[in-house]
């Protein structure tokens, strides 16, 4: 089975800081690897994912992840925060050829002005 | 073109009590997935579709059941409510498996007294 890891519940940063959001996995196969964002009292939307091919991935609004296989992480980066970027951030992982999701129990990013 | 909306976005249960939550999507996605999502949980998946017929248990499916006799939609039915059910439940969709981009719903939020 597998399972996701993020290592940090809450992070607080200021505005226009660098930010770096660690999520670790576990898998004994292939997977794909996902972020979610979560706006208050919204549903999740797709920041990223890593499915194959070059192991950093550009999403939206600026964010960035690296796969580093022999880590087997999957941390989220972004060069300069905005206020807008206060939310719920999850990772996720599939097996490549399975049909359920394993969420990690989240990240709160608080961007303090 | 609506996405993935849910039905009631607010409900509050008297245990033993049962209830339907509704799901409907417009984007004549195969997929479909139930969450629940406690505080400092994460996503827990309850059950999911891979298409209209077709429907199989998630990581916590006990005191729920679901149907997809439509690709539009997936109910998912609460018999005998308990205080363990209390959560939010997110309806998600996706064009197909594990590669493809869920997108959720906004959330329905139960409390069960």
């Amino acid at each position: 089975a597998q399972s996701v890891t993020q290592l940090d519940s809450q992070v607080p940063v200021f505005e226009e800081a660098p930010v770096e959001l660690r999520c670790n996995y576990s898998s004994s196969v292939s997977v794909y690897l996902f972020w979610y964002v979560q706006y208050p009292n919204q549903g999740l939307q797709l920041l990223l994912k890593y499915l194959s091919g070059s192991t950093l991935v550009k999403g939206i609004n600026g964010f960035e992840a690296e796969f580093n296989k022999s880590q087997t992480s999957f941390h989220l980066r972004k060069p300069s925060v905005h206020i807008s970027d206060t939310a719920e951030y999850f990772c996720a992982v599939i097996m490549n050829t399975g049909n359920q999701f394993y969420f990690g129990t989240g990240t709160s990013l608080t961007v303090i002005p | 073109n609506a996405g993935v909306t849910q039905t009631p976005k607010f409900r509050i249960l008297k245990i033993g009590q049962s209830m339907t939550l509704q799901c409907t999507q417009d984007m004549n996605h195969n997929y479909m997935y139930w969450y629940r999502q406690d505080p400092g949980m994460g996503l827990k998946l309850i059950y999911y579709s891979v298409g209209a017929g077709i429907t199989d248990k998630g990581e916590v499916p006990n005191g729920y059941n679901v149907s997809r006799s439509t690709t539009e939609d997936f109910p998912l039915r609460l018999e005998l409510a308990a205080p363990s059910q209390t959560s939010v439940y997110f309806c998600a969709s996706s064009l197909g498996r594990g590669s493809e981009t869920q997108y959720f719903g906004p959330g329905t939020r139960l409390l069960v007294l």
